[in-house]
């Protein structure tokens, strides 16, 4: 079956625009992550969808990171006015979420995001 | 907070064992897994312990010791394709997310 799918693959912006991330996760999983991976390092956890539950947004490093997802599937993860230290890549995640934590979760490709 | 600790790089030759340690410290501790993730690639799904002990699934075992705070993944007759990096992980306080290690770089040679 389809795996977790993220859009664009590749994405260079110049400071100071908005960027638009997108991720599809695997269907019938309920809950789904971000997370963002800078060059040699591990993933840190960005913003955390399950259900129709609030959003844990505890690890958004600041406001102009802010992220929705639709209809309990889609995922957009918004940055505003760009700045050089968000370049990395993007990771989105889903998994079934029976007890969040200790689920498998499901990896997408993730999205490069240079910031110039 | 919580944090985990991994060494950063080990190198092995093809069929040695290799051993990736990993030590946390976490406030409430719901078990701790292991990413693999080869370069420019996603992380993927080893193992999990959630209980002390060994977990083995082929070449690749899991170990937990929660007394100790600590475990360790150990990779059996290496390939070359087992050349990847290696995360610790952990879900967070909340439960709602993981915590990762910063990564083991695992280099195997002829």
């Amino acid at each position: 079956g389809a795996g977790v799918s993220q859009s664009p693959s590749n994405k260079v912006t110049e400071k100071g625009k908005d960027v638009e991330l997108r991720c599809d996760p695997i269907s019938g999983h309920t809950a789904l992550y971000w997370y963002r991976q800078s060059l040699g390092q591990g993933l840190e956890f960005l913003i955390y969808f399950q259900g129709n539950s609030a959003p844990d947004k505890s690890g958004l490093p600041s406001d102009r990171f802010s992220a929705e997802r639709t209809g309990g599937s889609v995922s957009t993860l918004t940055i505003q006015r760009t700045q050089q230290e968000d370049s990395a890549v993007y990771l989105c995640a889903s998994s079934l979420a029976k007890t969040s934590g200790v689920d498998e979760q499901f990896f997408g490709p993730g999205t490069r995001l240079t910031v110039l | 907070g919580q944090s985990l600790e991994q060494p950063s790089e080990v190198t092995a030759v093809e069929g040695a064992i290799v051993q990736i340690n990993c030590t946390y410290q976490t406030s409430g501790f719901y078990g701790l897994s292991w990413y693999q993730q080869h370069d420019g690639g996603a992380p993927t799904f080893l193992s999990y312990n959630a209980l002390d002990g060994l977990e083995e699934t082929g070449r690749f075992s899991s170990f937990l010791s929660r007394s100790d705070s600590y475990g360790y993944l150990l990779l059996q007759e290496l390939q070359m394709k087992d050349s990847a990096s290696y995360f610790c992980a952990s879900p967070n306080q909340a439960g709602t997310a993981l915590i990762f290690g910063k990564g083991t770089t695992l280099s195997v040679s002829s």
